[in-house]
């Protein structure tokens, strides 16, 4: 079945980075777009950024738009979002998902916090 | 970017009602308007996308209308376990906006 599970979240300081990894199986990877959505505690959703299934076309939030970079591994059946410069806003639970335009299957997410 | 609004925030409601939640496009956006779940401390489930269209294994009660700007999620008869917070997304442009949540209280 279908399966994502995000890792590499933690707490970092302000300015810091930080790489989330999200490692899928139960389909075919490459055949996919990806997305990442995120949850600061009590808020509710924000998209981020997504990915076409050969990496060739990639979007993202206003909010993360040149400190963030989506990525993909096809041979390793991974995603990557790499988060630079990071801000206390950005603190959230960040959660893989599969497909573009809509979500069916998603992850369990991983928190980041940002906070010195 | 496009911003989608759900109307209300949130609401209070009995088992067996009939629910009710909007959602307003800041532009159209044709029918590129999907519907999620979330129970706290859950991933986001997927109810409805293209605006109407059941994903596989959501119960029937829940149905989407609209298209261009508005949009409505019902829920014929409120179960137990649908008391959560529901949220609206565009897919027409990138990026791929959420409404701010509609939590079903009891």
């Amino acid at each position: 079945q279908v399966q994502l599970v995000e890792s590499g979240g933690g707490l970092v300081k302000p300015g810091g980075s930080l790489r989330l990894s999200c490692e899928v199986s139960g389909f075919t990877f490459s055949d996919y777009y990806m997305t990442w959505v995120r949850q600061a505690p009590g808020k509710g959703l924000e998209w981020v950024a997504c990915i076409s299934g050969r990496g060739g076309n990639i979007h993202y939030a206003d909010s993360v738009k040149g400190r963030f970079t989506i990525s993909r591994d096809n041979a390793n059946n991974s995603l990557f979002l790499q988060m630079n410069t990071l801000r206390a806003e950005d603190t959230a639970v960040y959660y893989c998902a599969r497909d573009g335009q809509w979500l069916i299957y998603w992850g369990q997410g991983t928190l980041v916090t940002v906070s010195s | 970017d496009i911003q989608m609004t759900q109307s209300p925030s949130s609401l209070s409601a009995s088992v067996g009602d009939r629910v009710t939640i909007s959602c307003r496009a800041s532009q159209t956006i044709t029918f590129y308007l999907n519907w999620y779940q979330q129970k706290p401390g859950k991933a986001p489930k997927l109810l409805i996308y293209s605006a109407s269209t059941l994903q596989s294994g959501v119960p029937s009660r829940f149905s989407g209308s609209g298209s261009g700007t508005d949009f409505t999620l019902t829920i014929s008869s409120l179960q137990p376990e649908d008391f959560a917070t529901y949220y609206c997304q565009q897919s027409y442009s990138a990026p791929y906006t959420f409404g701010q949540g509609t939590k079903v209280e009891i």
